[in-house]
């Protein structure tokens, strides 16, 4: 079966750059999307189709894919950021989601 | 505005049999714009995929899953349901409903709303 692969976590600064990778076979030929999950809340989606933005969400949330890796770049982060951020994609009629990364602003 | 309402016993002894509904308000469940799915998330753990109703009225389900799964439509209620027998006590987790907008490419498939989420506790 399909996997993607995150880092466990993620530590930035308030105003810097945030970048979390997501890993998979041939990733670059899927479409990936990203997710983000406050603690005790549902995941509300920040970026599909590998760079689009849903309404709603701010312009410091960006996504590349290419090759086996995606990127979701938090720029400028803020306190408000913290949480964990999924990846997911589809492989094979299934949905897969990465493992997971826990985004701490320090 | 957009709503799902994931809703069921939040207690299931192992071995039984475990089924929630998801309501919705603000779409329609018989629309072809649409896929609605069924994703868990244990406690402290990762998101997992169970199944999703496709647009086309195909469901489609976790092969790890796929045994004991069923999801179901009630379009008079504007209702989706999951159904998982069997379960076990690593089952325990937070069940989320969701919907998934009809992919314009093949490839492209995500989730763009997401129920509250319903904690479903596996115990005798």
């Amino acid at each position: 079966s399909y996997e993607l692969t995150q880092p466990p976590s993620v530590s930035v600064s308030p105003g810097q750059t945030a970048s979390i990778t997501c890993s998979g076979e041939k990733l670059g030929d899927k479409y990936v999307s990203w997710y983000q999950q406050k603690s005790g809340q549902s995941p509300v989606l920040v970026i599909s189709q590998d760079t689009k933005r849903p309404s709603g969400i701010p312009e410091r949330f960006s996504g590349s894919n290419s090759g086996n890796t995606a990127t979701l770049t938090i720029s400028g982060t803020q306190a408000m950021d913290e949480g964990d951020y999924y990846c997911q994609a589809w492989d094979s009629s299934t949905y897969v989601f990465g493992t997971g990364t826990m985004v701490t602003v320090l | 505005q957009l709503q799902l309402q994931e809703s069921g016993p939040g207690l299931v002894k192992p071995s039984e049999t475990l089924s929630l509904t998801c309501t919705v308000s603000g779409a329609s469940v018989s629309s072809s714009n649409y896929s609605w799915g069924w994703i868990r998330q244990p406690p402290g753990k990762g998101l997992e995929w169970i199944g999703s109703l496709h647009y086309s009225g195909t469901p489609y389900y976790n092969p790890s899953l796929k045994s004991r799964v069923t999801i179901s439509v009630d379009t008079s209620k504007n209702q989706f349901s999951l159904r998982v027998t069997s379960v076990t006590a690593p089952e325990m987790a937070v069940y989320y409903c969701a919907r998934a907008p009809t992919p314009l490419d093949d490839h492209l498939y995500f989730f763009d709303y997401w129920g509250q989420g319903t904690l479903v506790t596996v115990s005798s």
